[in-house]
């Protein structure tokens, strides 16, 4: 399977700084297709996971622009540019690439 | 505006088997998307399942293939998950999802006797 590694495993922030977090994956998410199948969850405590970031850079309809996502082969990068209160959770890179699907670790963001 | 909501008993003994509901309003899971369930085990880990085709076909994690099956009945509009032998290890928050776009609030499911 995948493994994708996902750092830090907890990020502390103050209200409008900007923070990134990466996802490291064990081999390339690049699909004979050309697409790259990396996403990014944030699950706010006690709230099922939401889709923020799709195919590596795409932002899901609804989401902040504040989110971004970048990266290629194996290496990706969510930025948040200016976190507010309602960001605080955990985050996930998955991948759907390779079967089967895959998730990182996660990443906490709490407040400073 | 598609739901999903997942039921079933929050409590199972070792050794048995878990079995979970999740319906589906808004969308009909015949019409397109695969149907899937994950898991999120205590702490932060992870883990996709397996799912259901709108055609049907299904396809499993292997880490779980001898011990799970995912199942429909398309006039409820609702999909199945069975886990069988269940050990304390497959205490989780199981969810249901349309790919990972759509989530149902998920269930706590206990294994302990």
């Amino acid at each position: 399977d995948v493994v994708l590694t996902q750092t830090p495993p907890t990020l502390s922030a103050t209200i409008g700084q900007s923070v990134s977090i990466s996802c490291r994956s064990s081999q390339s998410l690049l699909h004979s297709n050309g697409n790259t199948y990396l996403n990014w969850l944030l699950q706010r405590p006690g709230q099922p996971p939401q889709l923020l970031i799709y195919l590596v850079s795409r932002l899901e309809s609804g989401v902040p622009n504040r989110f971004s996502g970048s990266g290629s082969g194996t290496d990706f990068t969510l930025k948040i540019s200016g976190v507010e209160a309602e960001d605080l959770g955990v985050y996930y890179c998955v991948q759907s690439t390779h079967a089967p699907p895959t998730f990182g670790g996660g990443t906490k963001l709490e407040l400073k | 505006e598609i739901q999903l909501q997942e039921s079933g008993p929050g409590l199972v003994k070792p050794s048995q088997s878990l079995s979970l509901t999740c319906s589906v309003t808004g969308y009909t899971i015949t019409s397109g998307y695969d149907w899937s369930w994950i898991r999120k085990f205590p702490g932060n880990k992870m883990e996709w399942m397996g799912y259901i085709s709108y055609s049907g076909s299904t396809n499993y994690n292997p880490s779980l293939k001898s011990r799970i099956s995912i199942t429909r009945d398309t006039s409820k509009n609702q999909f199945f998950l069975q886990l069988n032998s269940v050990t304390t290890e497959d205490t989780a928050t199981y969810y249901c999802a349309r790919y990972i776009r759509y989530w149902g609030q998920g269930v706590m499911v206990t294994v302990s006797s």
